[in-house]
């Protein structure tokens, strides 16, 4: 079965701090896809980035910036410099084509990014 | 803004009440999928509509149904309602048949169900 673990349930920083989420996943296939979302004080999902099993290369996009490692099944994302408004639950996704959720969801880390 | 459109945003409802939450996916996707976020469960995976048709399904109670007309906008059905059902009920969307095949699935705005 899939498996997604985000072993931070809470993580809090100051302002300008950098901050590693952490996320390990489970799965027999070998292709998948791995997602990131965020998810504000207003509820809403919003998609960060999503990453296929094949592409190992790190990702960065402003402050953002992703670290896939399949040999430790791990898709770690960092945010640099960290703002206030970063405050928010985010969401490490698993999909892969055993599982017919579509989207296997990690439990969330609720970051908290103090001024 | 995902493009994806959920109404209501809010509802308040009765225990055995029935309500319908609605849909409307990204302009050009095919596929609806339903999401349960609670508390003690996390975000759920309940069904999932492809160009019309059931595709998948995951942890849908049989009080919940769902259908995707052929405009493509979904709407979610949840009758006899109970305590527990209370949660923020997701709709999102992709092009293909499923984020597994390299689509992105984008996330709605959610509806936030409570039951009293």
């Amino acid at each position: 079965a899939q498996k997604v673990t985000q072993a931070q349930t809470e993580i809090s920083v100051v302002e300008k701090e950098d901050v590693t989420l952490d996320c390990v996943y489970e799965t027999r296939d070998t292709t998948y896809y791995l997602f990131w979302y965020k998810q504000p004080p207003s509820g809403e999902l919003v998609f960060l980035i999503r990453r296929n099993s094949f592409d190992e290369q790190n990702e960065i996009s402003g402050r953002y910036s992703w670290n896939f490692q399949k040999s430790t099944s791990s898709f770690n994302f960092t945010i640099t410099a960290s703002q206030v408004v970063d405050s928010a639950v985010y969401f490490c996704a698993l999909s892969a084509p055993r599982d017919a959720r579509q989207l296997t969801f990690g439990s969330g880390t609720q970051l908290t990014v103090l001024p | 803004d995902s493009g994806v459109t959920q109404t209501p945003k809010h509802l308040i409802t009765a225990t055995g009440q029935r309500v319908t939450l609605r849909c409307s996916p990204r302009s050009g996707d095919l596929s609806v999928y339903w999401y349960q976020q609670s508390l003690d469960q996390g975000l759920q995976f309940l069904i999932q509509y492809y160009n019309g048709e059931e595709r998948a399904k995951g942890n849908i109670l049989e009080r919940f149904s769902a259908q995707q007309f052929p405009d493509l906008h979904s709407e979610l059905n949840l009758s006899s309602l109970e305590l527990g059902d209370s949660a923020l009920y997701f709709c999102a969307s992709s092009v293909g048949k499923s984020g597994n095949s390299g689509n992105t699935i984008y996330f709605g705005e959610g509806s936030w169900l409570t039951v009293v």
